[in-house]
């Protein structure tokens, strides 16, 4: 079993509409959760830490569920821009040991 | 501030042969980690840091040699390149509890 699961979709989004999919993880001990967003296989970059309340940054809203070890990441009102693959990486322990899932595809259509 | 850096950015390589991929940070952060990613694998942890002269092991470490002599730079090393080291591969360095910041990628293909 992966220590980081994702459904690699692709996820086919109507623009404007609402996509949302999970990641789930086997350590119960994690400590860190951050959804990273890539592009056509260039370098993954930070789109948002993921806190225990829950946080959103515009657009995009991420939930963290620690009884069922699972983060949630949500796009509304989806752009063209928005189509890229979503990996959702974990640190298990205070330190530099991420884990990542192998992405989530987002295809947003006109 | 340039952050990550890596070199090449590609590279072609004939079985056996051996070379280094240079990873830089100028944000004197105390991790680095190196990563390839293949279609359909996410990225798989080769080797990584937490400060200088401290490396371990990774997920898939065999084949490749890494060292930190200093807190800018962890060089990868392949030892002698197989087709199945052909990938895309990335450097990575944190603070340890924050985000991760990554270099470019060298595209690395071995015949």
């Amino acid at each position: 079993r992966k220590e980081v699961e994702q459904d690699p979709g692709p996820f086919n989004v109507p623009e404007g509409a609402t996509v949302a999919f999970n990641c789930t993880y086997s350590n119960s001990a994690s400590q860190s959760f951050f959804w990273y967003r890539q592009d056509c296989r260039k370098e993954p970059k930070l789109l948002m830490s993921v806190y225990s309340s829950g946080n959103e940054d515009g657009r995009f809203t991420a939930q963290l569920n620690r009884a069922s070890q699972y983060i949630s990441l949500l796009i509304r009102d989806s752009k063209l821009s928005d189509s890229a693959t979503y990996l959702c990486v974990v640190n298990p322990l205070w330190g530099g040991k991420f884990q990542f899932g192998a992405g989530t595809q987002v295809v947003v259509t006109p | 501030n340039a952050g990550v850096t890596q070199t090449p950015k590609f590279q072609v390589l004939k079985t056996g042969q051996s070379m280094t991929l240079q990873c830089a940070q100028d944000m004197n952060h105390e991790y680095m980690s190196w990563y390839r990613q293949d279609p359909g694998m996410g990225l798989r942890l080769i080797h990584y840091s937490v400060g200088a002269g401290i490396t371990d092991q990774g997920e898939v470490p065999n084949g490749y040699n890494v060292s930190r002599s200093t807190t800018e730079d962890f060089p990868l090393r392949l030892l002698s390149a197989a087709p199945s080291q052909t990938s895309v591969y990335f450097c990575a360095s944190s603070s340890g509890q924050g985000e991760q910041f990554f270099g470019p990628g060298t595209r690395l293909t071995v015949l």
